[in-house]
């Protein structure tokens, strides 16, 4: 079956490094998204890995690895404004996207 | 620019009634999704649109419909709403494979 595993949760203090981990297993593979949703509110699209690496956008950076089924979402400096549930999700060979369940995010001072 | 607009934002309903949920998006993406998140799980794909005039199952589309009349309408309707429903739904559109999805706000539904 298909299925994505990431943390349930996760504390980490302010203005440190934090990683995320996402393990996926799906039916053929078109790419890794990674998403951000505060309490509350919808997700919001962070990063996307089809290939191998790691794609890095300011504080933020998302690494892949296929053979593994691995992803990790990096993000450094943390601020406050970083809590937040972070969703790994699989795109499938029919363009389908499976869901982890998210990762809840807590920063402290 | 709206985005994406989902109404009611919230809804408590009683068992066995009719419900439609509404989503438009301005944006003229070809597809369109609606889905549930439920607390400890991931979200979870009812039916999806990849183009106007076209509509599939996604996991979990028992109890639940959708039409896709134009590009920028998606509603999801519940013939005969159950306590099960209760969730949080969300409607999402985009530019296909490959795209990243934009969000409506969501819709919290409550079906005593």
């Amino acid at each position: 079956g298909q299925n994505i595993d990431q943390p349930t949760e996760m504390t980490a203090t302010e203005g440190a490094i934090v990683q995320i981990n996402c393990t996926y297993q799906t039916s053929g593979f078109n790419g890794l998204f990674w998403y951000q949703q505060h309490a509350g509110e919808a997700p919001t699209f962070l990063s996307y890995n089809v290939l191998d690496g790691l794609e890095e956008k300011g504080r933020f950076s998302s690494f892949l690895s296929r053979s593994k089924g691995y992803s990790y979402l990096l993000l450094k400096e943390l601020q406050m404004k970083d809590s937040a549930s972070y969703l790994c999700a699989a795109m499938d060979s029919n363009y389908q996207l499976i869901w982890g369940a998210g990762t809840k995010l807590i920063i402290k001072p | 620019i709206a985005g994406i607009t989902q109404a009611p934002t919230s809804q408590i309903l009683a068992a066995g009634r009719r419900m439609t949920l509404r989503c438009t998006q301005d944006m003229r993406h070809n597809a369109m999704y609606w889905y549930r998140q439920d607390l400890g799980l991931g979200l979870r794909l009812i039916h999806y649109s990849n183009t106007a005039g076209t509509t599939g199952k996604g996991e979990v589309p028992d109890g639940y419909s959708v039409s896709r009349a134009n590009t920028d309408d998606f509603p999801l309707t519940l013939a005969s709403a159950v306590p099960s429903q209760t969730s949080v739904y969300f409607c999402a559109s985009g530019q296909g494979a490959n795209g990243e999805l934009f969000f409506g706000e969501g819709s919290r539904l409550t079906v005593l």
